[in-house]
């Protein structure tokens, strides 16, 4: 069972560039979350879905954008990468609910140059 | 600004001893609360959660218990192993569609 699966696992950017970061899960859960680690900072939810189709904002959005056209996947995209968007990237998935424990990728660390 | 703080950023105990891992909160609507621990370049794992109309949650070695009225919750491991040296995640709820996070406690066990 490959559960949350994160890919590039490493990638380095140049300020400007635009990338996506792949999410796959193989659990059927309804919902997805993107989340970017910084030091001093723990986990802050940049982009949230509850359903293929369905996407709304986290409490750090923007220079992000979501898109969830199937219940498996959830690629986050940088449009126009920028130094500060450096971090470690952490998609999870689970069912709908407050008590429901999300399942975690292993993430994705970008660095801006 | 932070809605779920975790002021102590890192912890040592002796292995057989009592863990305690604290986190406070700022919003009185969060109702659900969980703990993740996380191993280095791996992502958070769930550990144990608690409902808000419940003051304590048990799980083997692992008790979790909240004080409303303080806005405060605390992870007790017992006794304490040298496999449970992590960071420890407290996170929150309200209406369940989005969970907020702490800073994270790094908890060493020391054999």
């Amino acid at each position: 069972n490959a559960g949350v699966t994160q890919t590039p696992k490493f990638q380095v950017l140049k300020t400007g560039q635009s990338m996506t970061l792949q999410c796959a899960q193989d659990m059927n859960h309804e919902y997805m979350s993107w989340y970017r680690q910084d030091p001093g900072m723990g986990l802050r939810l940049i982009h949230y879905s509850v359903g293929a189709g369905i996407t709304d904002q986290g409490e750090v959005p923007n220079g992000y954008n979501v898109s969830r056209s199937t219940t498996e996947d959830f690629p986050l995209r940088l449009l126009s990468a920028a130094p500060s968007q450096t971090s470690v990237y952490f998609c999870a998935s689970g069912r709908q609910g407050g008590d429901q424990p999300q399942h975690f990728g292993d993430g994705t660390r970008l660095s801006i140059l | 600004d932070q809605q779920v703080k975790q002021n102590s950023p890192s912890l040592s105990v002796q292995e057989g001893r009592i863990s305690i891992l604290n986190c406070d909160y700022t919003n009185s609507m969060f109702d659900y609360f969980l703990w993740y621990k996380k191993y280095p370049a791996e992502g958070p794992t769930f550990l144990i959660s608690i409902s808000s109309i419940k003051d304590k949650n048990e799980d083997g070695r692992f008790t979790v218990f909240l004080n409303k009225s303080a806005k405060h919750l605390s992870l007790h491991i017992v006794p304490s192993q040298p496999g449970d040296s992590a960071v420890y995640f407290c996170a929150a709820s309200a209406l369940g569609n989005q969970f907020y996070f702490g800073t994270g406690t790094s908890l060493t066990v020391i054999p």
